[in-house]
């Protein structure tokens, strides 16, 4: 089974400060993703990833970063946290962009700022 | 913009019955569409999936009906058990690039004993 974890079920972090969320997949999956759900709004994306290195906005990049050194880490940079950041992050990752496949999510980060 | 839609923020079913969730999306360049269940607390789960190039497939209790020309799909839950109770999202990407998921806003779906 594809397995995705992130490094923290819940954090709670003060404004300002630079936060880090961590995300690991064994499967060899090229693609990773980094999404965070609110209510009444879905899933939204924030960046994504088809390669180590590479990286490309999604839909809300704006006060948020990320790092993909190896091909099975992720990382979500949030660079000074803010009170709207407070949200359900997930962790996504799918196999490659030669076929459909479905994307395979982390348990989720609670996080809320303070 | 909202480029999938799932209209109803939440449904109520009796157990037994059938659970019917809808979905709209508007980009044409959709060809290949999901529905994930997630549980409070919990990363989603995968569940069905459809190609563009079917109308319909279906795996155990779960059925997705895909009408490419309304631009609507459905999925089909029967029959309904307590434990499908969970938000239900569907989800569309198109081919090429990353195949980036792009979710709709979620429906919570609750199955009454």
């Amino acid at each position: 089974d594809v397995k995705v974890t992130q490094s923290s079920r819940y954090l709670v972090k003060r404004t300002g400060e630079k936060v880090f969320l961590e995300c690991v997949q064994d499967m060899d999956h090229e693609n990773m993703f980094w999404y965070r759900q609110d209510p009444g709004l879905g899933l939204r994306l924030i960046y994504f990833s088809y390669d180590v290195k590479m990286k490309e906005k999604g839909d809300i990049p704006e006060g948020y970063s990320v790092s993909r050194e190896k091909k099975e880490r992720f990382s979500l940079i949030l660079e000074s946290a803010s009170t709207n950041q407070t949200s359900m992050y997930l962790c996504a990752s799918s196999l490659s962009m030669r076929g459909n496949t479905e994307a395979f999510f982390g348990q989720g980060t609670r996080l809320t700022v303070v | 913009d909202q480029q999938v839609k799932q209209n109803s923020p939440s449904l109520s079913v009796q157990e037994g019955r059938i659970s019917i969730l809808n979905c709209d999306y508007t980009n044409s360049m959709f060809d290949y569409f999901l529905w994930y269940k997630k549980y409070p607390a919990e990363g989603p789960t995968f569940l069905i999936s459809i190609s563009s190039i079917k109308d319909k497939n279906e795996d155990g209790r779960f059925t997705v009906f895909l009408n490419k020309s309304a631009k609507h799909l459905s999925l089909h839950i029967v029959p309904s058990q307590p434990g499908d109770s969970a938000v239900y999202f569907c989800a569309a990407s198109a081919r090429g690039g990353a195949q980036k998921l792009v979710f709709g806003q979620g429906t919570r779906l609750t199955i009454n004993p």
